[in-house]
């Protein structure tokens, strides 16, 4: 196991298009976490799944994000109609069922968007 | 309001020389978890150490250390004998056992350990 495994590393988008990011966990992981970090700040908190179940989203995500994980295994994140404001690094991260954020996470390398 | 922060942004140190990160943190929990993390350029966050509220023993871990003091709300972080491959960002980061499934991340501190 190569650890979580984001994709793509970089993407570059025009205002008002949609991109999808993807990641795939640490296999026998079931919960997976996203997370958002602006440039100079820490990541922030945007949703989390426990298999499939999406069990709580931050106020960060508004209605232009969305974030799936139909099979309880890899998930996406799609922004609609992005804006500049969206522009960040997204982190994914996963970790054993059952275990809090202070048993830790493993975290991705994360995927960068950068909206022109 | 920012439950974690790091007032130090950048900080540049030559190398082999000792450096403390500072820590201070805000919570109403009294059960909580205070981590550091490492950010290379590559983007990753390693995680470096854990405490628990209910453990306010300082330990060293090879070149790390750590301060917990709850009286100050304060978790510092001190690299022994710098290396280069110490630059990075490092964040500092709380748990709380009333929302135990995320992280409040610090805004980071930029370390640059010069050869």
């Amino acid at each position: 196991d190569t650890g979580v495994s984001q994709d793509p590393r970089h993407k570059i988008t025009k205002r008002g298009q949609n991109v999808t990011f993807r990641c795939d966990p640490i296999s026998e992981h079931n919960r997976l976490y996203w997370y958002r970090q602006t440039l100079g700040q820490g990541p922030e908190f945007l949703t989390y799944f426990q298999n499939e179940a999406q069990l709580e989203k931050s106020r960060l995500l508004s209605d232009r994000f969305s974030a799936e994980r139909p099979k309880g295994s890899f998930s996406t994140l799609e922004i609609q109609r992005t804006e500049q404001g969206d522009s960040a690094m997204y982190l994914c991260a996963s970790s054993l069922a059952w275990t809090r954020a202070w048993d830790g996470y493993t975290f991705g390398s994360g995927t960068r968007l950068t909206v022109v | 309001a920012q439950k974690v922060t790091q007032a130090q942004t950048e900080i540049s140190v030559v190398e082999k020389e000792d450096v403390t990160l500072d820590c201070v943190y805000e919570t109403r929990d009294t059960t909580y978890y205070l981590f550091w993390y490492k950010q290379p350029p590559s983007g990753e966050l390693v995680f470096l150490i854990r405490r628990n509220s209910f453990d306010e023993q300082n330990e060293i871990s090879g070149r790390y250390s750590w301060n917990f003091q709850k009286s100050t709300s304060s978790f510092n972080f001190t690299i022994t004998a710098s290396q280069v491959v110490d630059s990075a960002v490092y964040f500092c980061a709380l748990s709380e056992a009333r929302t135990g499934n995320q992280f409040y991340f610090g805004t980071g501190t930029s370390l640059t350990v010069i050869p």
